[in-house]
């Protein structure tokens, strides 16, 4: 069964400080993996996406990784800022002929606040 | 800009009554779709559609139906044979793609609806 798991659930940090989110699939095949930014009662907007090949996408202050042998990625965001407070959702693509998001399965989400 | 505009925002419905979700988007893309999202869960599918005058039920298409007359326009209709229809409720479009690159999906605000 394809499924996406994101740990944790929930982080509270303090504003400038580095925190690392996780997402575990078993999406097959895969095809690409997405991490999308969600801020409360707005639709997702991507950030980041990373194929077969690609170990290390960053993006500003946020990095993705990608290990597809034991399909983990991670999103490190740096320096966190106030507006980085937000639903981090990992999308996995499935490799589908029809290109459509009836291939894609979506993550539960990692809620981040940044206190000040 | 291009985009995908919901409408509304917010919208309140009695118990009983149908209420039909706009979906608009002018970024040329063939296929859409509806998810729903509650607290604390990742986006479930409802319906989607990757041409004109056809779609497909997703994963939780039961007391939901949909119509695609037009390439820009995917509207919902939450019937009353919804149990429990209050969600944030999200479209998306995509880009009919082939091949490995897989696709984004362009999602637009969402639309929360509450029953009453």
């Amino acid at each position: 069964k394809n499924q996406v798991e994101q740990s944790p659930q929930s982080l509270i940090i303090l504003e400038g400080k580095n925190c690392t989110l996780q997402c575990n699939y078993t999406v097959s095949p895969f095809s690409n993996l997405r991490w999308y930014k969600q801020d409360t009662g707005r639709g997702p907007v991507s950030l980041t996406i990373m194929t077969f090949s690609e170990n290390t996408k960053s993006n500003g202050r946020y990095t993705a990784t990608l290990d597809a042998d034991t399909k983990q990625s991670s999103l490190h965001i740096t320096a966190s800022q106030l507006s980085d407070s937000a639903s981090y959702i990992c999308v996995v693509s499935r490799f589908y002929s029809g290109g459509g998001a009836d291939g894609l399965t979506f993550g539960k989400g990692t809620h981040l606040i940044i206190q000040p | 800009d291009g985009g995908i505009t919901q409408s509304p925002k917010y919208l309140f419905r009695k118990e009983g009554q149908n209420v039909t979700l706009s979906c608009e988007q002018n970024l040329n893309h063939d296929a859409m779709y509806w998810y729903r999202q509650d607290p604390g869960q990742g986006l479930r599918l409802i319906y989607y559609s990757q041409i004109v005058n056809d779609f497909q039920k997703g994963d939780i298409a039961e007391g939901y139906s949909v119509s695609r007359e037009k390439k820009e326009s995917f509207p919902l209709t939450v019937t009353s044979a919804q149990k429990n229809p209050t969600a944030f409720y999200l479209c998306a479009s995509t880009p009919k793609v082939h091949g490995d690159r897989g696709t984004e999906a362009f999602f637009g605000q969402g639309t929360r609806l509450t029953v009453v």
